[in-house]
């Protein structure tokens, strides 16, 4: 079935530091991946959406200098965190719209934390 | 605004039928109805989805009412490995940026042995 890859599967940075997490979709073509983040014992929370060729767009009260959103490819989507505060410190999750299937297939997140 | 309503927390005994409600009184004709689970620390999988029909896969079964406004995910034996948060998600059928999926609390289901 299909599968997305997310590298690193976690990571510890300094504060002031940049990170960049990416995401590929390994057999299937993804002209949209989203970008979610999620907080100890919360839900899932879309941060933007990342489209082929062109800019994300960035759900309200994301800061998009901060999280800056790259997908130049059908099979590649990259997250860099610029610099990571401790409080930015969470769960970080893609997702990839496979359109043969009609779903989106998630990847396995990214633990990051900014000491 | 939040679609779906879930209840927080369910048990349930190894081998038997876990039924997991979902209420989405609000739900237009054309969203549909999407399952996804997470276990601890790991990305959500995608289970189960549907318009209006019952559809049922190698996972789960999934039971929609008539007038559409609430839905039941089946697992029809449910083992130890089951033990997740199980998101119910209504998502407007156009594509786009509209395919995004937006998740509530979801429902943490514990198969107890």
């Amino acid at each position: 079935g299909a599968v997305v890859s997310q590298h690193p599967s976690w990571v510890i940075c300094k504060s002031g530091t940049s990170v960049k997490i990416e995401c590929r979709s390994l057999d299937f073509q993804a002209t949209t991946m989203f970008w979610y983040r999620q907080f100890p014992k919360q839900s899932l929370m879309l941060m933007a959406t990342s489209n082929e060729g062109s800019k994300a767009t960035y759900e309200q009260g994301v800061e998009k200098d901060k999280f800056l959103i790259n997908h130049a490819s059908l099979t590649l989507s990259t997250l860099t965190v610029t610099s990571a505060h401790p409080e930015d410190s969470s769960f970080y999750i893609c997702s990839a719209r496979d359109r043969n299937q009609d779903r989106l297939h998630f990847g396995n997140g990214t633990r990051l934390t900014v000491t | 605004d939040a679609k779906t309503t879930q209840p927080t927390s369910m048990d349930c005994a190894e081998g038997r039928a876990a039924n997991l409600p979902c209420n989405h009184s609000t739900i237009s004709g054309n969203e549909y109805v999407y399952w996804y689970r997470q276990i601890h620390s790991q990305g959500p999988q995608y289970i189960i989805h549907g318009l209006k029909n019952n559809e049922t896969n190698e996972m789960a079964s999934l039971i929609i009412t008539e007038d559409r406004k609430s839905s039941t995910l089946i697992l029809p034996h449910a083992t130890l490995r089951d033990t997740a948060v199980y998101y119910c998600i209504v998502r407007d059928a156009s594509g786009g940026s509209n395919y995004k999926l937006t998740f509530g609390k979801g429902t943490l289901l514990t198969v107890n042995p």
